[in-house]
């Protein structure tokens, strides 16, 4: 069975303080792996997608590895707009189109 | 492009009353999914269309129904609402990018159901 596990639930940074967020995935066949942002009250917003182990992407701040067990969200220096909910996703060659969430990492950067 | 819409973006409804949550994309996209997000759950997938006319089950698709008569809109169709419907309602389109599809999401629809 398809499945997505974040890690930590919750995160508390000082601003500047660079950490990681971490999904953890078991699935049949990698399609490709998806990290969307999500804001209190809104849609999650797209942010990455990584299509086979040893990729990276980075946006800002942010950078996102893959290998073939968890996928790492790498937040460098930190400001206090970057928190959000931080959501992972997985979509598996079996399943055409279908994405498995994990429950997300929620990320308070204080100033 | 407006992207994902939906609407409503808040709902209060009594056991037993039925509605229809809609979603409209104008990106041409043909890929049209709804997801419900509990407190702590994560988003769960309950049904999913590939095109107009085609529509299928996702993980949770008890009490709910669906329809795909155009591209760019899929409604949602609660009947004999329940307490358990209580969530939130997020609309999401994809289109296809070497083989995996990047969802996009609309800013959702937040149902209480009393």
């Amino acid at each position: 069975e398809d499945q997505v596990t974040q890690s930590p639930e919750a995160l508390r940074l000082q601003e500047g303080e660079s950490s990681s967020l971490n999904c953890s995935y078991t699935v049949s066949g990698l399609r490709g792996l998806f990290w969307y942002r999500q804001d209190p009250g809104k849609g999650p917003e797209f942010l990455f997608t990584l299509y086979s182990a040893g990729e990276e992407k980075e946006k800002e701040r942010l950078k996102a590895t893959l290998t073939k067990k968890e996928s790492f969200l790498h937040i460098t220096a930190p400001k206090p707009e970057d928190s959000a909910t931080y959501l992972c996703a997985v979509q598996s060659s079996s399943n055409t189109g279908k994405l498995i969430f994990g429950q997300g990492t929620t990320l308070q950067v204080k100033p | 492009n407006a992207g994902v819409t939906q609407t409503p973006k808040f709902r209060i409804l009594k056991i037993g009353q039925s509605m229809t949550l809609q979603c409209a994309q104008d990106m041409n996209h043909n890929y049209m999914y709804w997801y419900r997000q509990d407190p702590g759950m994560g988003l769960k997938l309950i049904y999913y269309s590939v095109g107009a006319g085609i529509t299928d089950k996702g993980e949770v698709p008890n009490g709910y129904n669906v329809s795909r008569s155009t591209t760019e809109d899929f409604p949602l169709r609660l009947e004999l609402a329940a307490p358990s419907q209580t969530s939130v309602y997020f609309c999401a389109s994809s289109t296809t990018a070497k083989g995996a599809d990047t969802q996009y999401f609309g800013p959702g629809t937040r149902l209480t159901v009393l």
